[in-house]
């Protein structure tokens, strides 16, 4: 089955800095790639996705980036802010039909101002 | 205010008894999850259903049975025969299975002792 591998699993930047934080996938079929933010005590929530017919995709301060041959993804953070701070899942979705998603282990991000 | 809500926010159980976690959602969406998340461990799959009266094991199943006897209602059962349940507990749904976003619960922090 899947396998998401994230790294690392803790990252501490200063206000301004940016943040990278990358998963590798196992399976060649996957075709969709979403990250979560999950705030202390709540529930995760979608901030980014890309699939597997796009290479990179950019929303304001927050970029994803997916090398499919290398089977690997990125999540890019820039300028970031001390309301950045949280903890981060990448995910794919398995190639067989009607599966869900795999999860990462996550990435606790801290931004010191 | 369409959703997702699981109840109770907290549960506690003495060790032997099953339990049965709420999900409810009114997006009307056909596909649902529950994802178990311990500290460094990241989501992992628990059940998930497609459709009504048809659901699939993730990769841990064991000590959990679920039903969708109704689109809107997804219930997770913790039976007794799981080795270690204290741990929260997310429902999520999307509309369609396997590639699409998912939107989650607030979760339900389940404690056995």
């Amino acid at each position: 089955g899947e396998n998401v591998e994230q790294h690392p699993s803790t990252l501490s930047v200063q206000e301004g800095d940016s943040a990278v934080i990358k998963c590798t996938y196992s399976d060649s079929a996957s075709n969709y790639f979403p990250w979560y933010k999950q705030e202390l005590g709540k529930r995760p929530q979608l901030i980014i996705d890309i699939r597997s017919n796009v290479g990179e995709k950019k929303d304001q301060r927050i970029a994803v980036t997916l090398n499919k041959t290398a089977k690997h993804f990125s999540l890019h953070i820039t300028e970031t802010q001390p309301e950045d701070s949280a903890v981060y899942f990448c995910a794919a979705t398995p190639g067989q039909a009607g599966t869900a998603l795999i999860f990462g282990k996550g990435t606790t991000l801290s931004v010191s101002s | 205010d369409g959703g997702i809500t699981q109840s109770p926010k907290y549960l506690f159980r003495k060790e032997g008894q099953n339990v049965t976690l709420s999900c409810e959602q009114n997006l009307n969406h056909d596909a649902m999850y529950w994802y178990r998340q311990d500290p460094g461990q990241g989501l992992r799959l628990i059940y998930y259903s497609q459709i009504v009266n048809d659901f699939q094991k993730g990769d841990i199943a064991e000590g959990y049975s679920v039903s969708r006897e109704k689109k809107e209602s997804f219930p997770l059962t913790v039976t007794s025969a799981q080795k270690n349940p204290t741990a929260f507990y997310l429902c999520a749904s999307s509309p369609t299975r396997g590639n699409s976003p998912l939107h989650f619960g607030n979760g339900t922090r389940l404690t056995v002792t």
